[in-house]
């Protein structure tokens, strides 16, 4: 069943451990993005990619990184995390043209840094 | 900030009333799209709208759209306590450009 799928679901870590969190789309997209959403609310871009081996910065600052190695794969790293990485983040897909970038959403990675 | 800005931000209804919420965006857009998001889940899509298209409706949905104003609405009529979640408003911009921007968000809430 083609799907878009985050793990883990909850993280609850200490400081200064590195993390990734992983995103996989089962749909072919060629555009990926990854969404930080603050407690109260507001969804930022931080990374996007149009395919395998881009990779773009989005409008909200983050010390994460992303690769985008294979065209299903869209993993998030934190080197170091602190606590103000606590957050949600949210993974997206969407195809490249067609259907006006529908993005399709996981459900996301909830970031508890202890 | 390329942050759209959604109103109100939180608003109560009782079932069966219409529920109206609006997005307001700064750079001219490729289309804009209506996702809804249920107690700090992923998002669905809901509905799309094109920058020359002024008004779409789907089931209980209706857009509208104005590119003077920069602005775009969604009514969600003979709301459902089933509806209760957060609406966010997303701007595909013009140009080729990809770089997609979310509105802040409105919460709503339907009272069964």
């Amino acid at each position: 069943e083609a799907d878009i799928y985050q793990t883990p679901r909850y993280l609850v870590i200490g400081t200064g451990k590195k993390i990734t969190l992983e995103c996989s789309q089962t749909m072919g997209h060629d555009k990926m993005y990854w969404y930080q959403q603050d407690p109260g609310m507001e969804l930022h871009l931080i990374h996007y990619s149009y395919g395998v081996n881009s990779t773009e910065k989005g409008d909200l600052s983050s010390e994460s990184t992303v690769s985008r190695i294979r065209t299903e794969h869209f993993p998030l790293t934190l080197e170091s995390a602190r606590p103000s990485h606590t957050s949600q983040y949210l993974c997206a897909s969407s195809e490249d043209g067609g259907r006006y970038n529908e993005q399709f959403f996981g459900p996301g990675t909830r970031l508890t840094v202890l | 900030s390329q942050q759209g800005e959604e109103d109100p931000q939180a608003l109560s209804i009782q079932e069966g009333e219409n529920a109206t919420m609006n997005c307001s965006y700064k750079t001219s857009i490729n289309n804009l799209q209506w996702y809804r998001q249920n107690s700090g889940r992923g998002l669905v899509h809901l509905i799309l709208i094109r920058s020359n298209e002024r008004e779409k409706h789907s089931g209980r949905l209706r857009v509208t759209l104005d590119t003077s104003k920069k602005s775009s609405s969604l009514l969600i009529t003979a709301s459902r306590a089933a509806d209760t979640a957060s609406y966010f408003c997303l701007q595909l911009p013009s140009g080729g450009y990809q770089k997609v921007t979310f509105g802040t968000g409105t919460k709503l809430q339907v009272i069964p």
